[in-house]
């Protein structure tokens, strides 16, 4: 799995759409994006993912750079409950895929 | 549809007591995980089993051992638990039918004196 780099902490004023970055400028053609979340110790919980096209869902976008080396999840409203650490990770697709690791993620802060 | 469980929910234990979190899902899904998680920290994979019958090191496994019992249960054992075991414990499973989501447990919270 190809690794991911991302900003350790940012802030963002709840009602404003929150943009996390993520660099994976060695994912391979065949890996995808995937970001998940973590609130206040729970288990992290997925929230979307992508190959190359830009996704959306009830939770948030994902905007996937053409060259795929970079993506960004948008939160588009956010609350003070997506207070969370948000995760990237990169792999492939494949029914018995083995290692499946996390890096430090974002601590996202979202204020009043 | 419970999705995935993990016992106990919290453990204090002695240094060089021995002891097993056990993990189950639900969901038919073949790969399964645990990963820990210090304080302040990121997840990182100690072990994972990507089929019934199959393990693998993760990140971190020293200290740690694993069992795949079957298609359902995953446990993680901690043979002489040591304070740097201290740590947030998390159990996961794959879904081979859904682009690979992951779902987690709940956790265990370790702690070793």
């Amino acid at each position: 799995d190809a690794k991911t780099t991302q900003p350790p902490s940012m802030d963002c004023a709840e009602g404003r759409a929150a943009n996390l970055p993520c660099n994976h400028s060695t994912i391979s053609g065949n890996e995808y994006v995937y970001w998940y979340r973590q609130i206040h110790s729970q288990g992290p919980q997925y929230i979307i993912h992508g190959l190359k096209n830009n996704e959306t869902n009830e939770m948030a976008s994902l905007i996937i750079t053409e060259d795929r080396k970079s993506s960004t999840l948008i939160l588009p409203h956010a609350t003070l409950r997506d207070t969370a650490v948000y995760y990237c990770i990169v792999r492939g697709i494949n029914t018995n895929a083995g290692k499946s690791t996390f890096g430090d993620g974002t601590t996202l802060t979202v204020k009043p | 549809n419970a999705g995935v469980t993990q016992t106990p929910k919290f453990q204090v234990l002695k240094t060089g007591q021995s002891m097993t979190l056990q993990c189950a899902q639900d969901m038919n899904h073949n790969s399964m995980y645990w990963y820990r998680q210090d304080p302040g920290m990121g997840l990182r994979l100690i072990y994972y089993s990507a089929s019934e019958g199959t393990t693998d090191k993760g990140e971190v496994p020293n200290g740690y051992n694993v069992s795949r019992l079957n298609k359902r249960e995953f446990s993680l054992r901690l043979e002489s638990a040591a304070p740097s075991q201290t740590s947030v414990y998390f159990c996961a499973s794959r879904d081979p039918t859904s682009y690979n989501e992951q779902f987690f447990g709940p956790g265990t919270r370790l702690t070793v004196l």
